[in-house]
């Protein structure tokens, strides 16, 4: 199976500043048919099921804003909040869906300094 | 508007069973893969299994696998988990979820909940 490892655990920001969340796996998931990862983005907010955010590494899902943002190929993978609102206070997970079974990263806590 | 609601979780002994549900609306259910992902308490995401469109191809993760059984109604736009041989590690958060690959839609879950 492929291990995915996210840091920080955790992450506090100040409102309006960057927040960046890492994910790696422990081999690459580009597809090579496409040249595309095969890496998502959810959120998950206290007592709510996760939310799609971001597939194939940096597509947004339809009516995400646009402060989300993914980036990365191969083995490194980031999610960027350009400029980190209230409402963004959530857990961040990564997904790897390049083999089954489809695993996904610990988490990381984001929360507002 | 897609919609995934859950049901059949509660508390069950271990070696007990339960059959989860999900019913499906405002999308073609037929036309979708569904999996099943589970989160125990104040714990990340684990991908349980998955069911094709028209049942042909079905997964399971090895911590379930001879114990759980995935299954689903395209008529009755409804998907199931049959649950047997429970244990205390399977406690968790049932989420089922459409997609293939990538889970675009997430019902707000079921609790199971395996104690003596």
């Amino acid at each position: 199976d492929i291990v995915m490892t996210q840091s920080p655990d955790s992450l506090a920001v100040s409102l309006g500043e960057r927040a960046t969340i890492n994910c790696k796996s422990s081999q690459s998931v580009l597809y090579s048919s496409n040249n595309k990862n095969c890496l998502a983005w959810y959120q998950q907010k206290p007592g709510q099921p996760p939310k799609l955010l971001i597939y194939w590494a940096s597509t947004r899902e339809s009516g995400v804003p646009d402060r989300f943002s993914g980036s990365g190929s191969g083995t490194d993978f980031t999610l960027t909040i350009s400029s980190l609102q209230a409402e963004d206070v959530a857990v961040y997970f990564c997904q790897q869906y390049y083999s089954s079974p489809q695993t996904f990263g610990q988490g990381t806590k984001l929360e507002i300094k | 508007e897609v919609q995934l609601v859950e049901s059949g979780g509660g508390l069950v002994k271990p070696g007990g069973s339960l059959r989860l549900s999900c019913a499906a609306s405002g999308f073609t259910f037929s036309s979708y893969s569904m999996n099943w992902v589970r989160q125990a308490p104040g714990k990340g995401l684990e991908w349980v299994s998955s069911i094709s469109s028209s049942s042909s191809y079905i997964y399971y993760a090895d911590s379930v696998k001879g114990r759980f059984t995935i299954s689903r109604d395209n008529a009755k736009k409804s998907l199931y988990l049959q649950m047997n041989s429970l244990r205390a590690e399977d406690t968790a958060v049932y989420y089922c979820a459409r997609g293939e690959a990538v889970n675009d839609y997430w019902g707000q879950g079921t609790l199971v909940s395996v104690s003596s």
